[in-house]
């Protein structure tokens, strides 16, 4: 299967700081891209979807100002939490699609965020 | 929305047995794909199956199968002769046009196989 690289894999940060989490398609183009936040022992809820060039579409509940993301390139995402609080603490993971609808989406390895 | 239901938070299974998952969904679309994922404690989602929901045939990979009941919005997945490393959290997903090919996974459940 194809290869999404998601980076970095931990990340510990300081509240009120902000963080970048990097998600990247490296032997497809990736014309969409989702971002998955996965809580403890819980299932993944999708964030927001994102295609090449355009806004993001974020679920019910996720605050676009707080969790910024850039898909900027067919082969790169950025989510970035800012201003960043302990409740924000958990595992994100991407996944990545080249938008054809019979092809299935690939996940990057994830990204614990721990914020203190 | 789609929602789907996995009903069985935890399973257990004896090495080299069978077990099966279950999965219902709820859904109006006609088309729309199905998935198994197995995630390890290593949390990387590993696709175990897919199904799509225009086929009749049920889908097999190797030691994995599902049964899928369109009309009764079901799909479990049966592990065949079940081995230590396939212990591990399995979701149960949907994705359709509809939801912009995003996936919609089930709660999850607990696979432990033991010697």
């Amino acid at each position: 299967g194809a290869v999404v690289s998601q980076h970095p894999s931990r990340v510990i940060c300081k509240s009120g700081t902000s963080v970048k989490i990097e998600c990247r398609s490296l032997d497809f183009q990736a014309t969409t891209m989702f971002w998955y936040r996965q809580f403890p022992k819980q299932s993944l809820m999708l964030m927001a979807t994102s295609n090449e060039g355009s806004k993001a579409t974020y679920e019910q509940g996720v605050e676009k100002d707080k969790f910024l993301i850039n898909h900027a390139s067919l082969t790169l995402s950025t989510l970035t939490v800012t201003s960043a609080h302990p409740e924000d603490s958990s595992f994100y993971i991407c996944s990545a699609s080249d938008g054809q609808s019979n092809t299935e989406a690939f996940f990057g390895q994830g990204t614990r965020l721990t914020v203190v | 929305a789609q929602t789907v239901t996995q009903s069985q938070p935890e399973m257990s299974v004896q090495e080299a047995e069978t077990v099966t998952l279950s999965c219902t969904y709820d859904t109006s679309e006609s088309d729309y794909y199905l998935f198994w994922y197995k995630q390890p404690p290593s949390r990387q989602m590993i696709l175990v199956i897919r199904q799509e929901a225009y086929k009749q045939q049920n889908a097999t990979e190797n030691r994995f199968s599902v049964n899928f009941q369109k009309a009764a919005k079901s799909f479990s997945l049966k592990i065949s002769d079940s081995q230590l490393g396939d212990a591990a959290m399995y979701f149960c997903a949907y994705r359709s046009a509809a939801s912009g090919y995003a996936l919609n996974f089930g709660k999850g459940t607990s696979l432990l196989v033991t010697p």
